[in-house]
């Protein structure tokens, strides 16, 4: 069965300093795809960033890179030049090609403190 | 373009009575989700459709729980009778794909609906 595991369930980061959030996944399959997502108190789930695993070259949007390292099964986001409007709960999240259904982790709250 | 929709915000009732939540797409989006998200966890899917049929409910709790999509649209998510597990945020997703690899396919959310069990 396939799985996500994030290690951190908080985390905090002062203004426009850089963090990274973890996120390991286990599945034997080589077509999928991963996504963070980003959830703020209003629920809404808003997302961030989407990595096609067939692709070597890690993702970027804007202030938001990730580190995917296939091998290692290993998915990280590193948010750049933190915002107060980063503060939020950020999901890592598998989808196998195939399926389309989501499987998320358990969450990983950050906090930007001014 | 509008989001998805999904209503109520908030629903507050005794164990053993009955809910019902809406959800209503982005317009042409063919696939549509339904998932729980229990306090404190990520989202698990609970149905998959891709226009009016089911691709996927193998977890949803087919006793109390059921889910239509009649016209392909619109969907309706059940619970009957609610027990004290259920106090949850239900999200509602969807996406454009209609088969071939849906991963591929980002889902976008509606802002949930947040049950709580008395």
């Amino acid at each position: 069965a396939q799985t996500v595991t994030q290690s951190q369930p908080e985390m905090s980061v002062q203004e426009a300093e850089t963090v990274t959030l973890s996120c390991t996944y286990d599945t034997s399959e080589n077509n999928y795809y991963l996504f963070w997502y980003k959830q703020p108190p209003s629920r809404q789930m808003i997302l961030v960033i989407r990595q096609e695993a067939y692709k070597q070259q890690n993702a970027t949007e804007n202030r938001f890179s990730v580190n995917f390292q296939k091998a290692a099964k290993s998915f990280s986001l590193k948010i750049s030049d933190s915002q107060l409007g980063d503060t939020a709960m950020y999901f890592c999240a598998f989808t196998e090609g195939s399926q389309g259904n989501l499987i998320f982790g358990k969450g990983t709250k950050l906090s930007v403190k001014p | 373009e509008a989001g998805v929709a999904q209503s109520p915000r908030y629903k507050i009732i005794e164990k053993r009575q009955s809910v019902a939540f809406w959800c209503n797409p982005i317009s042409g989006h063919a696939t549509l989700y339904w998932y729980q998200q229990i306090l404190g966890q990520g989202p698990k899917l609970l149905i998959q459709f891709q226009n009016n049929g089911v691709v996927d409910d193998s977890q949803l709790p087919k006793d109390r729980f059921s889910a239509e999509r009649l016209k392909g649209v619109d969907s309706t998510l059940k619970i009957q009778p609610a027990k004290l597990e259920d106090s949850a945020v239900y999200l509602c997703a969807s996406s454009f794909g209609t088969g071939g690899s849906p991963g591929n396919q980002p889902q976008h959310f509606g802002d949930g609906t947040r049950l709580s069990i008395l």
